[in-house]
């Protein structure tokens, strides 16, 4: 599985746009770019994914660069809610679930 | 719809021991990944169960075996534990045909072994 680096902490204020980096400079083209988030004394939770063009939902967009080298998290308005580690990971999707390989995350504090 | 449960809650073991974990998936699920989470790292993947075999496995000694029965809940066992395996013990659930790996995460089981 590719590696990603991210950077340990970021903070946000509350109501702000949250911009989340990650690298993953040996990503394979088969591989997806996944995004989870941990809140304090909770399993992990799916935010969103892709594979090579932008994609939003409900909770997030995933801006993903053209190299595929790199991706951003956005959380366009953040909230105390938010607090919490995201983890960014590289994996497979063959139809079948793949291990889930985490990093140590960014630790994103929104504050008031 | 209840999601991944899991239980116990809370865990304390002696070195030496042994202990079973359990995990009921989320409903419509028939594929459970067990992780171990050390305080301040990220989760391990330890091992996937599907159809009551295991699938996939990752870098942990034979010290931790699993099972899965035709309900699709699953065990997690450990056995000689040592001080080292104290960790957030986490399951969680996808189903195969799947488009993507969106897989559901239980609470955990926190383990600590004196």
């Amino acid at each position: 599985d590719a590696k990603t680096t991210q950077p340990p902490s970021m903070d946000c204020a509350e109501g702000r746009a949250a911009n989340l980096p990650c690298n993953h400079s040996t990503i394979s083209g088969n591989e997806y770019v996944y995004w989870y988030r941990q809140i304090h004394s909770q399993g992990p939770q799916y935010i969103i994914h892709g594979l090579k063009n932008n994609e939003t939902n409900e909770m997030a967009s995933l801006i993903i660069t053209e190299d595929r080298k790199s991706s951003t998290l956005i959380l366009p308005h953040a909230t105390l809610r938010d607090t919490a580690v995201y983890y960014c990971i590289v994996a497979l999707d063959t139809g079948t679930a793949s291990k889930l390989t985490f990093g140590t995350g960014t630790r994103l504090q929104v504050t008031l | 719809d209840a999601g991944v449960t899991q239980s116990p809650t809370h865990l304390i073991k002696t070195r030496g021991q042994q202990v079973t974990l359990r995990c009921s998936p989320k409903s419509g699920h028939d594929t459970v990944s067990w992780y171990q989470q050390a305080l301040g790292q990220g989760p391990q993947f330890i091992f996937q169960y599907y159809e009551e075999e295991e699938r996939q496995r990752g870098n942990f000694p034979d010290r931790f075996s699993g099972h899965q029965f035709p309900n699709y809940s699953s065990e997690l066992n450990v056995n000689a534990l040592w001080l080292g395996d104290s960790a957030l013990y986490l399951c969680a659930s996808t189903a195969l045909g799947r488009p993507y790996n969106e897989q559901f995460f239980g609470p955990g089981t926190r383990l600590t072994v004196l």
